[in-house]
């Protein structure tokens, strides 16, 4: 089966950085994306890493390493708009995405 | 491109009755997914369509949900007969393909209530 392992809940203040982690246990793997979905709306794309290293998008990066099977989110610079939950998400089939269950992520003043 | 487009944005319907949520994808993205979404069970991926064809159904959860997709430009989630525990967020995602392009493109979902 497939499981994604993403903490549930992080808090941190406007300027800080955050880091999200990602555990995955797949039956394939093409690359992790990672969604943000703010409340009441619709999840949309942040960043895709199919290679293992670092990709920077802006304030956002994203980390693969495939031998560990392990991926995270990095927010830079954190804003009050980043509140919001980031989901991790698997390409485990060519292309079928299978989600974690979310970090929902409160940014404080 | 106006994005995915979901119709209804809400429904609210009494256990027994059918449902039937729609999905315009993206023009030009070859697959579809149907996703749903609950605070107990977070996004799950309940079928998805490559070139109208179904290609994995396995995360449909009963013989009540049946999904279709006619042509490139239309999809349809139907749920005969609803039940309160189907109620959900249901989002339909279209993707260009393979590697970079299998960024999902979401519409704005579907909101059901079954009481």
């Amino acid at each position: 089966g497939q499981s994604l392992e993403q903490p549930s809940e992080v808090t941190a203040v406007e300027g800080a950085i955050v880091q999200i982690n990602c555990t995955y246990q797949t039956s394939g793997f093409y690359g992790l994306s990672w969604y943000q979905q703010h409340d009441g709306g619709a999840p949309t794309f942040l960043s895709y890493n199919g290679l293992d290293g670092l990709e920077e998008t802006g304030r956002f990066s994203s980390f693969l390493s495939r031998s560990d099977s392990y991926g995270y989110l990095l927010l830079q610079e954190l804003q009050m708009k980043d509140s919001a939950s980031y989901f991790c998400a698997v390409d485990n089939a060519g292309n079928m995405l299978t989600f974690g269950g979310g970090t929902r992520l409160m940014v404080k003043p | 491109d106006a994005g995915v487009i979901q119709s209804p944005r809400h429904e609210v319907t009494e256990m027994g009755q059918e449902v039937t949520l729609r999905c315009k994808p993206i023009s030009g993205h070859d697959y579809l997914f149907w996703y749903r979404q609950t605070m107990m069970r977070g996004l799950e991926l309940l079928i998805y369509f490559n070139n109208n064809v179904p290609i994995d159904d396995s995360g449909m959860p009963e013989d009540r949900f049946s999904a279709k997709m006619p042509n490139a430009s239309f999809s349809t989630l139907k749920i005969q007969p609803s039940e309160p525990r189907d109620s959900a967020v249901y989002f339909c995602a279209s993707s260009l393909g393979l590697g970079k392009n299998t960024e999902a493109f979401f519409g704005q979902g579907t909101r059901l209530t079954v009481v």
